[in-house]
């Protein structure tokens, strides 16, 4: 089955600084990547996605890039804020697929 | 997500008692998910249903099992609860757009406790 790895588990950055973190996955197969946002007692929100056929992309402050070839996606925040300061989720599922494998988030702490 | 509601939001029970947590929907959509989190350990699939009375174990499916009566319900139980179950679980749902299924709506979760 697929397997998803996550790093770092946990990272902190100063407000305006970027954070960047990075998954790994191991079935080829899997073509649907997206990364969620779990603030503290709420469950996770998709915060941006991301599809095989595509290299990279961008939603104001937030950018997902996927190397196919690699098997490795990343999650790119920049000019950070206090209130991104979360727990992120990466997952991975191929299109026959009927469940996502997710990472062992990150813990993401802005410092004002 | 206010249109996944999960029932209760916390609950303590003690070793060896039936628990059951309940999930509803109310986005129509046509899969559901338990998931389990514990810290560092990410979010691991307990049971999934593509349908009503469609079952499918997930990663972790031993001393738990699931019913999916209705669409907008899907039950997670534990028959006889143990220390180790104690965690976080999530509901989720999906639903197909276009050809394939994307991101998925998660419940605010149940804090469960087994003393």
């Amino acid at each position: 089955g697929e397997n998803v790895e996550q790093h770092p588990s946990t990272l902190s950055v100063q407000e305006g600084d970027s954070a960047v973190i990075k998954c790994t996955y191991s079935d080829s197969a899997s073509n649907y990547f997206p990364w969620y946002k779990q603030e503290l007692g709420k469950g996770p929100q998709l915060i941006i996605d991301i599809r095989s056929n595509v290299g990279e992309k961008k939603d104001q402050r937030i950018a997902v890039t996927l190397n196919k070839t690699a098997k490795h996606f990343s999650l790119h925040i920049t000019e950070t804020q206090p209130e991104d300061s979360a727990v992120y989720f990466c997952a991975a599922r191929a299109t026959n697929a009927g469940k996502s494998t997710f990472g062992d988030g990150t813990t993401l702490t802005v410092k004002p | 997500d206010a249109d996944v509601t999960q029932t209760p939001r916390n609950r303590i029970t003690k070793t060896g008692k039936r628990i059951m947590l309940e999930c509803s929907q109310t986005k129509g959509h046509d899969r559901m998910y338990w998931y389990r989190q514990d810290p560092g350990l990410g979010l691991r699939l307990i049971y999934y249903s593509f349908d009503v009375k469609d079952i499918n174990k997930g990663e972790i499916s031993d001393g738990y099992s699931v019913s999916r009566q209705a669409q907008a319900k899907f039950s997670l139980s534990l028959e006889s609860a143990i220390p180790n179950q104690t965690a976080l679980y999530f509901c989720a749902t999906s639903h197909k757009r276009g050809t394939s299924y994307n991101e998925q709506f998660f419940g605010p979760g149940t804090r469960l406790t087994v003393l």
